[in-house]
């Protein structure tokens, strides 16, 4: 079983902060995705990562940046936080679409 | 483009009872085809896969699901439901080559009541 971790698990926040959104996997997975979930909808892949170094933004378009500087980790930034932000953001890490391992999510909420 | 329908938003079915939450996909070829289930506060696990080969795949916890090429439908079914199946349920497809990106559902809401 993959182990993928994603901190904070909640996180509430007033609008205009900045916020990093963090996760790691501990499988040596090359691939690593984000991806955005509101209630009521589908996910929607905000960004991916093919290895280090290796970033490109998903089929939905998202404010954030991340970035891939070590394998094990993949985290999201916001720079200017806002209520528009506000979702549930799911990571995920595997070998391809044949095998994704998901984190249990971060809900944040920009007041 | 890939896109995948989840027509029942919300679905309650009694403990014991056999469950069947549907799935239709659109796709140029036979994609990859994913059931997933995220219980509250948790991510998304894998309940089973299909690739190619036998239409009718087993998966974890006592799902299966069947690919009906003619129907573009991949269907997932329990013959029992027990109170811990009370989740979120999401159909996902794949390309088999190329981008590999999944697309996901809308979700449908089991509820079960005793």
């Amino acid at each position: 079983e993959a182990d993928i971790y994603q901190t904070p698990r909640y996180l509430v926040i007033g609008t205009g902060k900045k916020i990093t959104l963090e996760c790691s996997q501990t499988m040596g997975h090359d691939k690593m995705y984000w991806y955005q979930q509101d209630p009521g909808m589908e996910l929607h892949l905000i960004h991916y990562s093919y290895g280090v170094n290796s970033t490109e933004k998903g089929d939905l378009s998202s404010e954030s940046t991340v970035s891939r500087i070590r394998t094990e980790h993949f985290p999201l930034t916001l720079e200017s936080a806002r209520p528009s932000h506000t979702s549930q953001y799911l990571c995920a890490s595997g070998t391809g679409v044949r095998e994704q391992y998901f984190g249990p999510g971060t809900r944040l909420t920009v007041t | 483009a890939q896109s995948v329908t989840q027509p029942d938003i919300h679905i309650t079915v009694s403990e014991g009872a056999s469950l069947e939450l549907r799935c239709n996909y659109s796709y140029g070829a036979t994609p990859y085809l994913f059931w997933y289930v995220q219980s509250p506060g948790q991510g998304l696990q894998l309940l089973l896969k299909y690739f190619s080969g036998d239409t009718l795949v087993q998966g974890i916890k006592g799902f299966e699901a069947e690919f009906k090429r003619s129907q573009s439908s991949f269907n997932l079914r329990k013959p029992s439901v027990h109170w811990s199946d009370a989740a979120e349920y999401f159909c996902a497809v794949g390309p088999p080559f190329g981008n590999e990106k999944l697309t996901f559902g809308t979700g449908t809401r089991l509820t079960i009541i005793p």
